[in-house]
C-alpha cells in the first residue's frame, strides 16, 4: 500500500541553524501538508500546498518557514534559523484531492533544537 | 465550544470490552470530521472522514457517528483487542478552510490482555 515517507526520522540541530525536512508524498496525490506537534500539545496545521504554491498557512508559518516541491516526488519544509521553540515532531501529509479527502500522514521527523 | 476536545484523555479497558470516546467540536462552519488511529513511532492511520449530520461509518470492529448540529462525534470499539491500543485523534475541517485539520488532543486507549 502506498505511504508517505519522511526523512530523517530524527534531526538534532543548533539554534540558529537551517534545517530541511523531507517528505515523499503518495505519488498520485496533488495536495501536500505540513503539521507539527510540540511535546504535550495538540497536532497543529502549518501549511498546505497545491499546484506549486501555498494554498493555506497558519500563523505559525512565518517568514522563517518555507516549503518547496523541488522535483516530482519530494516535498520539503525549510526552517531558516531554528529556535528552541521549533523543537517538535513534524508531520507531512498528502491527499489526492482537497476538501474532505483523507489526508495520509507520514511517520514524522522529530526535530530537536539545542 | 471553541476548540476540538476529546474525552477521556486516557482509558484502560480489558480485552473483550467494548468502549467509546467522544470528540466535541464547534458546530458552526462545520465541513468535515476525520478520525485517526495513531500508534507510537508509526504514521497516524486514517479511519474515517465524516461530513453529514447523522453519518455512521464502520471499519471492522470500529465505528463512528456524527452529530454536526450539537457538535460531537463518538468512536466505538467493539470487543477491544490489545492491538487496538493506540491514541485516537479526531480533527475538524471548517467550511472557511477546506484543507486545514484542527486536531483534538486525542484519547489514549490501552487494552489489557
Amino acid at each position: 500500500e502506498p505511504e508517505v515517507t519522511q526523512t530523517p526520522s530524527h534531526q538534532v540541530t543548533q539554534m540558529g541553524q537551517e534545517v530541511i525536512l523531507r517528505c515523499v508524498p503518495i505519488s498520485n496525490h496533488l495536495y501536500f501538508y505540513w503539521y507539527r506537534q510540540i511535546l504535550g500539545q495538540k497536532v497543529e496545521f502549518l501549511v498546505s500546498f497545491y499546484n506549486n504554491e501555498i494554498s493555506e498557512k497558519s500563523e505559525i508559518f512565518d517568514d522563517q518557514f518555507s516549503v518547496e516541491r523541488p522535483d516530482g516526488s519530494n516535498f520539503t519544509l525549510k526552517i531558516r534559523s531554528t529556535k528552541l521553540e521549533d523543537s517538535a515532531m513534524y508531520f507531512c501529509a498528502s491527499s489526492e484531492r482537497g476538501d474532505t479527502d483523507t489526508q495520509y500522514f507520514g511517520p514524522g521527523t522529530r526535530l530537536t533544537v539545542l | 465550544i471553541l476548540n476540538v476536545e476529546q474525552s477521556p484523555q486516557s482509558l484502560h479497558v480489558q480485552e473483550g470490552d467494548s468502549t467509546n470516546f467522544t470528540c466535541s467540536f464547534p458546530s458552526s462552519n462545520f465541513y468535515a470530521l476525520h478520525w485517526y488511529r495513531w500508534e507510537t513511532a508509526k504514521s497516524p492511520e486514517a479511519l474515517f472522514v465524516m461530513t453529514l449530520n447523522g453519518d455512521e461509518k464502520k471499519k471492522g470492529r470500529i465505528s463512528a457517528t456524527l452529530n454536526t448540529k450539537e457538535g460531537y462525534s463518538y468512536l466505538y470499539i467493539k470487543g477491544s483487542q490489545p492491538e487496538d491500543s493506540a491514541t485516537y485523534l479526531c480533527a475538524r475541517i471548517s467550511s472557511g478552510s477546506a484543507r486545514q485539520l484542527t486536531f483534538g488532543s486525542g484519547t489514549q486507549l490501552t487494552v489489557l490482555p
